[in-house]
């Protein structure tokens, strides 16, 4: 167990929905990253945090992702007007400084 | 392109026996490289990792080797059990640039 928490675990919207994830790393974890991962492909890597500060977002993250740490502890991800292909597990990882980094169990997100 | 290649999506071995697990390299900025874990529905587990100055590291029955000047790094997990069933990621970074690229991953399967 890593510490680290991901609500919801499974999340079926409609297309065009909006949804939003949560993630909870453990308190000695001051970097928190955000990755997608979809069938056969290894984890993408989508954006992330140094405390509360968004340092880095790739190119996946089209203007409908937004994510945020508003305190520098919890981090939400929210995609806005869901399409098919955001059908994907969304992971969470947390970092104390050093390079190894710590997921939680994922959301599986699923856009009908 | 791919900056981290693992060309063998699938691997079968005998418990007991070694599983080797390959990754390939093109980005020379690299300089940390982890092994995760991953079960299904599952975020991946970091097994172990090594940096560029060090040619191979070891914990318990896994060891990783790093071959730099051919870009080339391997998982031994030696003796293999049936636990270790599973799909393995090889993942990299620069020091000073955090986010993690990974491989597509290769399953596992130690049969009994």
């Amino acid at each position: 167990d890593t510490g680290v928490s991901q609500d919801p675990r499974h999340k079926i919207t409609k297309r065009g929905q909006n949804v939003t994830f949560r993630c909870d790393p453990i308190s000695e974890h001051n970097r928190l990253y955000w990755y997608r991962q979809t069938l056969g492909q290894g984890p993408e890597f989508l954006t992330y945090f140094q405390n509360e500060a968004q340092l880095e977002k790739s190119r996946l993250l089209s203007d409908r992702f937004s994510a945020e740490r508003p305190k520098g502890s919890f981090s939400t991800l929210e995609i806005q007007r869901t399409e098919q292909g955001d059908s994907a597990m969304y992971l969470c990882a947390g970092d104390r400084g050093l390079n190894e980094q710590f997921f939680g169990p994922g959301t599986r997100l699923t856009v009908l | 392109d791919q900056q981290v290649k693992q060309n063998s999506p699938s691997l079968s071995v005998q418990e007991g026996r070694i599983s080797i697990l390959n990754c390939d390299y093109t980005n020379s900025m690299f300089d940390y490289f982890l092994w995760y874990k991953k079960y299904p529905a599952e975020g991946p587990t970091f097994l172990i990792s090594i940096s560029s100055i060090k040619d191979k590291n070891e914990d318990g029955r896994f060891t990783v080797f790093l071959n730099k000047s051919a870009k080339h790094l391997s998982l031994h997990i030696v003796p293999s059990q049936p636990g270790d069933s599973a799909v393995y990621f090889c993942a990299a970074t620069s020091s000073g640039n955090t986010p993690l690229v990974f491989g597509k991953g290769t399953r596992l399967s130690v049969i009994a």
